[in-house]
């Protein structure tokens, strides 16, 4: 079985842009959920998306958004970049209390 | 809300010491604990997990059992190797959620 796989690794925006990071999970889990890892903040919960539904969202603005298509992949954005969303992004996808988790995409904000 | 309190390091071993890295959590109900380990520039792999009290999850020589009483989760190993150097995190799945709640995580340096 392929793995979660998250796209693209590395990213450098610069403030004010917006951006779209992508990740295709497990072929078959329909769970998608996205973390956030800042050294400061740590590991912070972002969403989670089932059968292309929001069921879960944490304490973020606005400006991150995501969804969920019809084969399960999974979209996030992050709209309006500030320099302290620079963080690596993992996406996870779940079945019966397995969490499989990306490499992540690393974004800079400069 | 739900939370996870784990060791602060970083925790520097010799190759074959014995490794304890400590967790406790909060939260209402009966969580899923799960280890997390992430390498240098990658994701995070499931290490173990248990998923109700008195379970012992174990791995690569890695073993934690989950304490309801203590509310804990204390991750060991018995001899630990220079490729098990890297950053170890507690976390919890919340019953409800069923999101993972993670500790601040633990890095580990093993010198040969």
């Amino acid at each position: 079985k392929a793995g979660v796989t998250q796209t693209p690794r590395y990213l450098i925006k610069t403030r004010g842009q917006q951006v779209t990071l992508s990740c295709s999970p497990i072929s078959g889990h329909r769970s998608v959920s996205w973390y956030q890892q800042t050294p400061g903040q740590g590991l912070q919960f972002l969403f989670e998306y089932f059968s292309e539904t929001q069921r879960n969202k944490g304490n973020f603005p606005g400006r991150f958004s995501g969804r969920q298509f019809s084969n399960s992949r999974s979209e996030m954005n992050v709209s309006t970049l500030e320099l302290g969303d620079s963080a690596l992004y993992l996406c996870a996808s779940r079945e019966n209390y397995g969490y499989t988790f990306g490499s992540g995409t690393r974004l800079t904000v400069v | 809300g739900d939370s996870v309190t784990q060791m602060e390091g970083p925790v520097t071993l010799s190759e074959e010491a014995f490794l304890t890295i400590n967790c406790t959590y909060t939260a209402t109900g009966y969580p899923s604990l799960f280890w997390y380990v992430q390498y240098p520039g990658e994701g995070l792999q499931l290490l173990l997990k248990a998923t109700k009290a008195d379970d012992k999850g174990s791995n690569k020589g890695f073993e934690a059992t989950y304490r309801k009483e203590t509310t804990s989760f204390h991750l060991e190993k018995g001899s630990v190797q220079v490729s098990d150097s890297a950053v170890y995190f507690c976390a919890l799945s919340d019953q409800v959620s069923e999101k993972l709640v993670f500790g601040k995580g633990t890095k580990l340096t093993v010198n040969p």
